[in-house]
């Protein structure tokens, strides 16, 4: 099956900071959606991004299929963006399960 | 509009017993995934459906687990003879389609169900 791997595990910033999370996949995919979970534990989606660039407000995200990778872009970080972000990848057409990443952990520090 | 929901929310229960936890998915998507999250841990794919179609049972991790879906909508899994290694907090997603040339194939997830066994 599809492996699915986030860089880095773990990042801690201060307040303001900007940051970029990885996710790298092993095989061609045309599912890939990008969640965060909050402190809650409540899943949200952030993207669904199979290819290209999107944007919504200080989150973007880039996703290159034929290199296998996407990247999350979080600009002016805010305590409230803390949390653990995951990248979940598919191959739809094929009617192949959504596997998740084990997740990069922030904390943004006030 | 209603999101999805999950019963109960917590559960906690003596090892050995059976437990049924519920999912109600957002009406009218078509796909339901189970997946289980151990404390601080990703997610692991458990099972999911699509449609009428059989369910992908590949993630189940032994033969005490089970789920099912009734009318194309709620779904329960159950758990038989439960163990201390099954604590974890089990979650439910939706979404409209499994494919994208059909629709929406984006997930929402439920609250999840926070499962004790002592």
């Amino acid at each position: 099956g599809i492996q699915v791997e986030q860089s880095p595990p773990d990042l801690i910033l201060q307040e303001g900071a900007n940051s970029t999370l990885r996710c790298n996949f092993s095989d061609s995919v045309n599912n890939l959606q990008w969640f965060h979970q909050n402190p809650w534990g409540q899943l949200i989606n952030l993207f669904y991004i199979p290819s290209g660039t999107k944007q919504n407000g200080r989150l973007s995200a880039t996703t290159v299929a034929t290199e296998r990778y996407s990247l999350l872009y979080i600009s002016s970080s805010q305590t409230t963006d803390s949390g653990v972000y995951f990248c979940a990848v598919g191959r739809m057409n094929r009617d192949d399960k959504i596997i998740f990443g084990k997740g990069t952990r922030l904390h943004i520090l006030p | 509009g209603a999101g999805v929901s999950q019963s109960p929310s917590n559960k906690v229960t003596e090892k050995g017993k059976d437990v049924e936890l519920r999912c109600d998915p957002i009406s009218g998507h078509t796909a339901l995934y189970w997946y289980r999250q151990s404390l601080g841990q990703g997610l692991e794919f458990l099972i999911y459906f699509q449609g009428n179609s059989a369910p992908d049972k590949s993630g189940l991790p032994s033969d005490r687990f089970s789920a099912e879906r009734t009318g194309g909508s709620v779904s329960t899994l159950t758990i038989q003879r439960t163990q201390q290694e099954d604590s974890a907090v089990y979650l439910c997603a939706s979404s409209l389609a499994i494919s994208r040339v059909t629709g929406d194939v984006r997930q929402y997830f439920g609250p999840g169900t926070r499962l004790t066994v002592l």
